[in-house]
């Protein structure tokens, strides 16, 4: 099926380590990405491929994928890390993009 | 600096139609491919569909399929999202969003978001 799934929410203590998972059929042949929305802000692209991240974006976020599954952690999570995060892939034709249900980050 | 400007927030009623805008700056119009999502109130973003600047072919989302038309004027850089029959469901931020590469499925850059509203 074409569709990706993540957990609906998580939570992080202020300095420690934190992953967010996205499973999906679609992973075993294309890469994920990775945003991060803000309340009432457009999504950011945060990271994508197999080991690509946007300029201004802290090495502290990180990405990998395995099987079908692709993760997202960020170390050393800091306040300015709560946001929601969405992970996307093209659907199994390759012809149509994907996106996940999105994780809420909690940074406690 | 690449920006994408969207029109303004929308307000429609159910049955009727509405067409958004996209003006891109600050790169190649006609290079990279551009990409539709929305987002409903509180819900996750949705993928609708993704155009060619260059050729103007495009390709939907089959939710949305008959009832979403993308289409572009080069020589303004902009692109447009129409879409037709709506009901409350369609209440949500629509963006566009510009592929990283010609074509990658990778977006790198987002429009502000224009809220379509769908009311009777």
């Amino acid at each position: 099926s074409s569709e990706l799934t993540q957990d609906p929410a998580v939570s992080v203590a202020l300095g420690q380590t934190v992953r967010i998972t996205c499973q999906g059929n679609s992973l075993r042949n294309y890469f994920a990405n990775w945003y991060q929305q803000k309340p009432g802000q457009a999504p950011v692209l945060v990271f994508y491929g197999k080991n690509n991240r946007p300029s201004g974006i802290p090495d502290r976020i990180s990405g990998s994928t395995s099987g079908n599954t692709a993760s997202l952690t960020i170390t050393e999570a800091q306040a300015e890390d709560e946001a929601d995060y969405y992970c996307s892939s093209r659907d199994i034709s390759g012809n149509h993009g994907l996106f996940g249900g999105g994780t809420k980050l909690t940074v406690l | 600096q690449v920006q994408l400007v969207q029109s303004g927030a929308e307000v429609g009623t159910p049955g009727a139609s509405v067409k958004l805008s996209c003006k891109a700056s600050g790169y190649s119009f006609t290079t990279y491919y551009m990409h539709w999502l929305r987002q409903a109130p509180g819900q996750g973003l949705e993928w609708m569909g993704i155009i060619n600047p260059s050729g103007g072919s495009t390709k939907y989302a089959q939710k949305f399929q008959g009832r979403v038309t993308m289409t572009r004027n080069t020589s303004t850089s902009t692109v447009y999202m129409e879409l037709n029959s709506l009901t409350s469901d369609d209440t949500a931020v629509y963006y566009c969003a510009r592929d990283i590469l010609v074509v990658s499925g990778t977006l790198s850059y987002w429009g502000q978001g224009t809220l379509v509203t769908v009311s009777s």
